[in-house]
C-alpha cells in the first residue's frame, strides 16, 4: 500500500497570504496525484489532478507540482473561502488512497 | 449533470450487515466509468473502499476484503455497497463517487454523493 503523508497538519494563515501544502508518498507515484479540498459537511471536492493540472472551475490561484514521492499544493493568495482541510490521493496502486490531510485555517 | 446519492439507514448494530445504495441521476452507470465507495470516520480523514466499472472488475481494499461487497444495478441506475460484521469502527460517513475514465485509463473522483453518516451502536 502506498502511505501518503502530509505536511503539515495544521496551516494557520491570514487572508491573502501564500499557502504551501506538501504530500510525500511512501514510493513513485509518477504524476499520478490528485488533491482535493473539503469543507465541514461537505463532500470533497476535485482541485487538482495528475499533479499539475487544474480541474474545471478551479481558479488559477491553485495550483500543483512535484513528481515521483514529493508533492506541493500553493495557495497563491488565500480567499475566505479557501479555509478547509485539503486532501492528496494517488492512483498509482491499488489500494487508492488518501493523505491525513492538512488543515487551513484562519489565523 | 450528475448526481449521486447515498442511501441507507443511519443506524446499524454491531455484527450485522451495512447496506448502501448509490442512486445515479443525470447520467448511466453502464459508461465506462469507475463508481466507488468512499468513507471519514467522524474528524478523521478518507478511506477508499471499493470500485467496481462497467465491464464488471471490481477492486477492494484489502483492509476490508473479506467483509465487503460491491455491485452495480444497471436497471435501476445505481450500485451498492454491503459491508458484513461491522464494528464501531466502521462508524462513518460513506460516499459514493464516480471515477472519471478515458481511453482506457482512469483518473479522478469527479463526482460524489453529499454523503451518509452511518453510526454502528447497540
Amino acid at each position: 500500500e502506498i502511505v501518503l503523508t502530509q505536511s503539515p497538519a495544521t496551516l494557520s494563515l491570514s487572508p491573502g497570504e501564500r499557502a504551501t501544502l506538501s504530500c510525500r508518498a511512501s514510493q513513485s507515484v509518477s504524476i499520478y496525484l490528485a488533491w482535493y479540498q473539503q469543507k465541514p459537511g461537505q463532500a470533497p471536492r476535485l482541485l487538482i489532478y495528475d499533479a499539475s493540472n487544474r480541474a474545471t472551475g478551479i481558479p488559477a490561484r491553485f495550483s500543483g507540482s512535484g513528481s515521483g514521492t514529493d508533492f506541493t499544493l500553493t495557495i497563491s493568495s488565500l480567499e475566505p473561502e479557501d479555509f478547509a482541510v485539503y486532501y492528496c490521493q494517488q492512483r498509482s496502486g491499488w489500494p487508492l488512497t488518501f493523505g491525513g490531510g492538512t488543515k487551513v485555517e484562519i489565523k | 449533470q450528475l448526481q449521486l446519492q447515498e442511501s441507507g439507514p443511519g443506524l446499524v448494530k454491531p455484527s450485522e450487515t451495512l447496506s448502501l445504495t448509490c442512486i445515479v441521476s443525470g447520467g448511466s452507470v453502464t459508461t465506462t466509468y469507475g463508481w466507488d465507495w468512499i468513507r471519514q470516520p467522524p474528524g478523521r480523514g478518507l478511506e477508499w473502499i471499493a470500485t467496481v466499472f462497467q465491464g464488471g472488475t471490481i477492486y477492494y481494499n484489502p483492509s476490508l476484503n473479506s467483509r465487503v461487497t460491491i455491485s452495480v444495478d444497471t436497471s435501476e441506475n445505481q450500485f451498492s455497497l454491503r459491508l458484513t460484521s461491522v464494528t464501531a469502527a466502521d462508524t462513518a460517513v460513506y460516499f459514493c463517487a464516480r471515477r472519471y475514465c478515458t481511453g482506457g485509463i482512469c483518473y479522478f473522483f469527479d463526482y460524489w454523493g453529499q454523503g451518509n453518516l452511518v453510526t454502528v451502536s447497540p
